[in-house]
């Protein structure tokens, strides 16, 4: 059946530092992948997504890059800000709507 | 702000009871969702749908039924049935048809029961 597997379910970085979380897919037939951020309290936001034609999108601090052989997609935030902490997640969408989430990434900054 | 409305915002029940959660959207999106959120756990999906009249399980639909009577509403409830049911419970719509869309979401509902 459909899945999407997250990692890491923590991770703290240094302010100014790098961050990547990484996520791969059960079905080569999910053909959007987009990454929510989830702060305390409320509702998830979209930050960047990607079409399964396309290897990296960049947008900002924020990049998104799509192996579609290996099936897996990976977030990756630069140059990290106390305000990027939250909880991030990544999802793929299949051709019949559904939209499988990851388990969640809770991001840190630390000062 | 998104145009998706979940009421209330929080709920409280007593085991036993059923209870319908509302979701209304107004971006005049065919497909709606609803997602569980637990420590934890993620977003789990719970029932989904396409098209008005027309619905599909999720993963963890068990206890829980919908309905799609109008393109705008997406009712939840949560049946007794449901052995867990306290969580925070999320809507969203998207787009239907070309899979590449993201979905929008409602500022949920936090159900607790006691």
């Amino acid at each position: 059946g459909e899945n999407v597997e997250q990692h890491p379910s923590t991770l703290s970085v240094q302010e100014g530092d790098s961050a990547v979380i990484k996520c791969t897919y059960s079905d080569s037939a999910s053909n959007y992948f987009p990454w929510y951020k989830q702060e305390l309290g409320k509702r998830p936001q979209l930050i960047i997504d990607i079409r399964s034609n396309v290897g990296e999108k960049k947008d900002q601090r924020i990049a998104v890059t799509l192996n579609k052989t290996a099936k897996h997609f990976s977030l990756h935030i630069t140059e990290t800000q106390p305000e990027d902490s939250a909880v991030y997640f990544c999802a793929a969408r299949w051709r019949d709507d559904k939209i499988i989430f990851g388990k969640g990434t809770r991001l840190h900054i630390l000062p | 702000d998104g145009g998706i409305t979940q009421s209330p915002k929080y709920l409280f029940r007593k085991e036993g009871q059923n209870v319908t959660l509302s979701c209304e959207q107004n971006l005049n999106h065919d497909a709606m969702y609803w997602y569980r959120q637990d420590p934890g756990q993620g977003l789990r999906l719970i029932y989904y749908s396409q098209i008005v009249n027309d619905f599909q399980k999720g993963d963890i639909a068990e206890g829980y039924s919908v309905s799609r009577e109008k393109k705008e509403s997406f009712p939840l409830t949560v049946t007794s049935a449901q052995k867990n049911p306290t969580a925070f419970y999320l809507c969203a719509s998207s787009i239907e048809g070309t899979g590449i869309t993201e979905a929008f979401f409602g500022q949920g509902t936090r159900l607790t029961v006691v």
